[in-house]
């Protein structure tokens, strides 16, 4: 399955509210779908599975919605930390696949 | 607290075999409702699913790959590896391993541990 992520870089304040899209090619089976974060230099952090649960330790700012084809990743308010790249991965069918990634830049 | 680390040759000759090993620690990887994967990310670009394996061996390769990949699990060191043959420089990146759980571990899974992350050159 295709994942087409967009923007391919959005520029925003702290403070702001981020919307990060992730559309599949077809449907994703059960909404399985993650959320990852990853900063220069670093592994991927996993932010959300199940397209809206909160993985273990991130902030309640994170949250992930969606089900079928589009699905949408939203950072209420954004810290100097949440300046990263954010990959949507979907583990309904094989083989994973992963989106292209979203670059989240300081405005 | 469960952490990986993969080991193995960070230069590899073209058409020569990538051999990488993934240590589990703070868990064991014969722990039921897991699965453990390779991902690859290019210098500067996306993350790329290479397969899956696990504890009794069942395996899954990326059809973009699977010719090439084969894996293994290791329980009495408790570690997984990879290993990639006939290499060339399109396999450069950095190499993770990575556990997989949620309900669809057998299958992947999502991603809830990394490893750091090993850098794999292929050149002569």
């Amino acid at each position: 399955i295709v994942l087409t992520q967009s923007p391919g870089t959005l520029s925003l304040s702290p403070g702001e509210r981020a919307t990060l899209s992730c559309r599949a090619g077809q449907s994703v089976s059960s909404s399985f779908l993650a959320w990852y974060q990853q900063e220069p230099g670093q592994a991927p952090r996993l932010l959300i599975y199940d397209s809206s649960t909160r993985a273990t330790g991130i902030p309640d700012r994170f949250s992930g919605s969606g089900s079928g084809t589009d699905f949408t990743l939203t950072i209420s308010r954004l810290e100097p930390e949440d300046f990263a790249v954010y990959y949507c991965q979907q583990y309904g069918s094989l083989p994973i696949t992963f989106g292209q990634g979203t670059r989240l830049d300081i405005k | 607290q469960l952490q990986l680390q993969e080991s193995g040759s960070g230069l590899v000759k073209p058409s020569q075999t990538l051999s990488l090993t993934c240590a589990v620690s703070g868990g064991s990887i014969s722990s039921g409702g897991y699965s453990w994967s390779w991902i690859r990310q290019p210098p500067g670009k996306g993350l790329e699913y290479i397969g899956f394996i696990y504890d009794i061996g069942s395996t899954y390769y990326n059809p973009s790959l699977k010719s090439r990949v084969t894996m293994s699990v290791d329980r009495s060191k408790n570690q997984f590896s990879l290993k990639l043959t006939s290499v060339t420089a399109a396999d450069t990146a950095v190499y993770y391993c990575v556990r997989g759980g949620g309900s669809s571990w057998y299958r992947g899974g999502f991603f809830d541990h990394w490893g750091p992350g090993t850098l794999v050159t292929v050149s002569s």
